[in-house]
Parts: C-alpha cells; sequence; structure tokens
C-alpha cells in the first residue's frame, strides 16, 4: 500500500502571496488531517477533512483553508503569506484516528 | 484545554543501553489515546506505540513500551537496546475519545551514540 505523500517538498513564497500544498492520502484513508511545525516545536493542528467536509479546526485564521477531492487527496491553501508562516506543513492520513495517523514528510514553506 | 508537556528537550544514550523519555498531559477526560511518534532528520513522523487510557496495561512493541500512569497523567516511553537508528525527534500526543484534534508536547530530541 502507498503511504502518505505530499507536494512540493521545499517552497519559498514572498510575504503577501498565496500557496496550494497538496497531500495524498494513503489508500483506504478517508480522513485528511494538516499540522503546522514551526522550527523547534511540536506540529499544531489546523484542520481535519472527512469524505469532503471539514471537520474540525484548529486555533488558525481563516486564510487558512482547504479541500479534500472524492479520491480522498487534498490541498491546503494559504492566503496572505506572513513571514510566521514558515514552517513545515505535515499532512496526516487515517481510517480512524484511534489507531494513529500515518504521516507525510511535509512541506518546508518559506516566507521571505 | 488539552496540553502536553515533555520536559526534556534534549537526551543522549549508548548505544545498547535503555533510555526514558517523559511525558505528562492535562485533560478531565476518562477516554483518550495517547501516542509516542518518532521525526527522523527525513521529517516524516512514525507511529512508535499507542496506548487508549481505558486500558490499564501498559503497551509495547518490541524494544519499545510505555509506562501509563493514568491518575498521575503521565506516559512515559522506555526504549531498550537503543540502536542508532532510534536517533530522532521523539513526540508524545493525545487525543480524545471520538475527535479528531491530535495535540502534540514540543518533543525530545534523542542522540545515540556509539
Amino acid at each position: 500500500e502507498t503511504g502518505v505523500t505530499q507536494s512540493p517538498t521545499h517552497l519559498i513564497k514572498t510575504r503577501g502571496q498565496q500557496v496550494t500544498l497538496r497531500c495524498s492520502s494513503q489508500s483506504g484513508h478517508n480522513t485528511v488531517s494538516w499540522y503546522q511545525q514551526a522550527l523547534g516545536q511540536g506540529p499544531q493542528f489546523i484542520f481535519q477533512y472527512y469524505r469532503e467536509e471539514e471537520n474540525g479546526r484548529g486555533n488558525f485564521p481563516p486564510r487558512f483553508s482547504g479541500l479534500q477531492f472524492p479520491n480522498y487527496s487534498s490541498e491546503l491553501n494559504v492566503n496572505a503569506l506572513e513571514l510566521d508562516d514558515s514552517a513545515l506543513y505535515l499532512c496526516a492520513s487515517s481510517l480512524t484516528g484511534d489507531y494513529g495517523y500515518t504521516f507525510g514528510s511535509g512541506t518546508r514553506l518559506t516566507v521571505v | 484545554a488539552q496540553t502536553v508537556t515533555q520536559s526534556q528537550p534534549e537526551m543522549s544514550v549508548q548505544e545498547a543501553e535503555t533510555v526514558t523519555l517523559s511525558c505528562t498531559y492535562d485533560t478531565s477526560e476518562s477516554n483518550y489515546y495517547l501516542f509516542w511518534y518518532k521525526q527522523p532528520p527525513s521529517r516524516q513522523m512514525i507511529l512508535v506505540i499507542r496506548q487508549e487510557a481505558y486500558k490499564q496495561q501498559n503497551a509495547t512493541e518490541n524494544r519499545f513500551s510505555v509506562n501509563f500512569q493514568k491518575a498521575a497523567k503521565s506516559f512515559s516511553l522506555k526504549i531498550s537496546d537503543s540502536q542508532l537508528g532510534d536517533t530522532a525527534m521523539y513526540f508524545c500526543a493525545f487525543m480524545k475519545y471520538n475527535n479528531n484534534d491530535m495535540r502534540f508536547g514540543a518533543g525530545t530530541r534523542l542522540t545515540v551514540k556509539p
């Protein structure tokens, strides 16, 4: 079975720009969660999608938005980028979160 | 709100020895799950071990075991016979039953020395 894949692996954007990060979930998983991991910190929950609907959101502003597609892949969109948005963005998929999530290797976003 | 605290930012251990990583959490919930994840330099978070709060028996996975103390809200990870490949960041995580928000601690950087 394939794991969780994220693209791109690295990205550099300018403050004020918009960015889209992509995630393909593990085969058979219908739930995707997105996390932001700042340097030296633990991952922070952004939001989760279950069967194409948002299923919970962390303490992130509305300029962080997402989508989930019928094949359960997902996108994370961030508008009006700020310097503090520089981080590793992790995508995780699951069938039921009780057994833990399967994570991708992340997208390293740098905002300059 | 649930919080997870890992009080050891960095630890080191000699190869083949045993090391214990600490984790405490704060919750008013009675049903929840606890996890330890490993994040090597490749950045991918890998599930090491999982514990269900209603189970009193401590979880074990090969060289990895936990000491789950529910009353004390403590969830430590013991790594036996440490190997060089165990070098990584280790994150403790908490998730309420039937919830989607997995909360992570700040992590412990473990270095296994030859």
